[in-house]
Order: structure tokens, then C-alpha cells, then sequence
């Protein structure tokens, strides 16, 4: 497995119901960012997430972090279409470097 | 907007061409990557510069040659390419190449097509 593997690799749900994405990875990390990118686009950043930090909020988002299992989840509260892209977690460890090392993402549709 | 701007968006080009992929960041950044997003694999660090030194090359074929004239502005020259090279190429930029403490900018990519 990578550094960063995110589950499941597709989500779908009706729109109004959370979402919740997870990533593993392998080794101490920095931190962790979460990422999302609209179909053909780029990414953009959502939340970063240090190791020394266990829950963050940014409006409908929730991050939680649990370094004992390497392993973080992202929360999406009350759904709608627009959030329909894919999800990436991106962690920064020093054994790769101290560089981003993304995930393949998981792909999130939401019907309306 | 991200205040990172790639062109061209799209590109189409035979594998005996030479072609350019060019990105431009306003954000007063000093780090500027190359990312390759290929279907369902995750992103691929392909080179890093920090005020205009590459600082970082990621077993990148040769056939993949960057350039940073200055600390706003990075390049991708193409040549010889081959059909697996196809991908959405990423730039992104951000205010140092260490990431403990920020965020990377991307651009909204430049499709690559290599026929």
C-alpha cells in the first residue's frame, strides 16, 4: 500500500446526507491536508490537520486525525450536488522528504 | 481563481513534437511543482523549485524538461513524448518548498493528449 490510501475509491449519496471519507498512511507524519478536485480541474485545499491536533472544523467540514492507527477522516455534514469531485488526503512526512504524498482519492457523487 | 494560471489548457500533440506547457503563479510564492495526474493513480511529484533552483527531480524521464526563469513563472518543455505520457499536468505553487506550515496552490491543470 502508499503512504496515503483514501476508502472508499467512490461514494455515493442523496443530497443532505453526510459524507465521510477516510486515509491511511504509513508513517509519522507533519501533518495532513485534505484536497478537492472538481472533474478535469485542480486542486484546491480544504483543511490542513498537524499531528499534535486531533479534530478541525472549517463550516461543513470535519477532520479528525488518530495517529496511534494512522489514520485520518474527512466529514462532509449535509451534502449538496456542488460537492460532487474527488477527495485527496495529502500527508507531509520527513521520510518522504518532508514533500506532499497524495493518495488516489476517493470520488464523491452527490444525486440530487 | 487561484492565482495560478497554466496554459494551454489543452494540448494535443504527436510524439514527435516539441511543445511547452507554461505556468504562472501571482502569490508571491518561492516554490513551484510539477505534478502528473494520471487516471486512477495518485499525483506524481515530478520536479520542485525553490526560488528558481530545482531542488527536486523525481526520476523524471528526460524526454520531461523544466525550466523557472524566475520565481513567478515555470515551464514544462515536451519532447519526443510517447502515448503513456498522457495526463492532466498540475502546477502548483506555494511560499516554500517545505510544507509543514502551508498549503499548495494548484493550477486548473494542462490536459496533455500524445498521440
Amino acid at each position: 500500500s502508499q503512504q496515503g490510501e483514501e476508502d472508499p475509491q467512490a461514494l455515493s449519496i442523496q443530497e443532505g446526507e453526510n459524507a465521510t471519507m477516510n486515509c491511511s498512511y504509513k508513517t509519522s507524519i507533519n501533518n495532513l491536508q485534505w484536497y478537492r478536485q472538481n472533474s478535469g480541474r485542480g486542486l484546491v485545499h480544504l483543511i490542513l490537520i498537524r499531528s499534535n491536533e486531533r479534530e478541525k472544523h472549517s463550516g461543513r467540514l470535519r477532520v479528525t486525525l488518530d495517529t496511534s492507527k494512522k489514520s485520518s477522516s474527512l466529514l462532509i455534514t449535509a451534502s449538496r450536488a456542488a460537492d460532487t469531485a474527488s477527495y485527496f488526503c495529502a500527508t507531509d512526512a520527513q521520510e518522504y522528504g518532508n514533500k506532499l504524498v497524495f493518495g488516489a482519492g476517493t470520488i464523491l457523487r452527490v444525486k440530487s | 481563481e487561484t492565482g495560478v494560471t497554466q496554459t494551454p489548457r489543452h494540448l494535443v500533440m504527436g510524439m514527435t513534437n516539441k511543445k511547452s506547457l507554461k505556468c504562472e503563479q501571482h502569490l508571491g510564492h518561492n516554490a513551484m511543482y510539477w505534478y502528473k495526474q494520471s487516471a486512477k493513480k495518485p499525483l506524481e511529484l515530478m520536479f520542485v523549485y525553490s526560488l528558481e533552483e530545482r531542488v527536486e527531480n523525481n526520476s523524471v524521464p528526460s524526454r520531461f524538461s523544466p525550466e523557472c526563469p524566475n520565481s513567478s513563472h515555470l515551464f514544462l518543455h515536451l519532447h519526443t513524448l510517447q502515448p503513456e505520457d498522457s495526463a492532466l499536468y498540475l502546477c502548483a505553487s506555494s511560499f516554500r518548498v517545505e510544507t509543514a506550515t502551508g498549503e499548495l496552490f494548484f493550477g486548473e491543470g494542462s490536459r496533455l493528449t500524445v498521440l
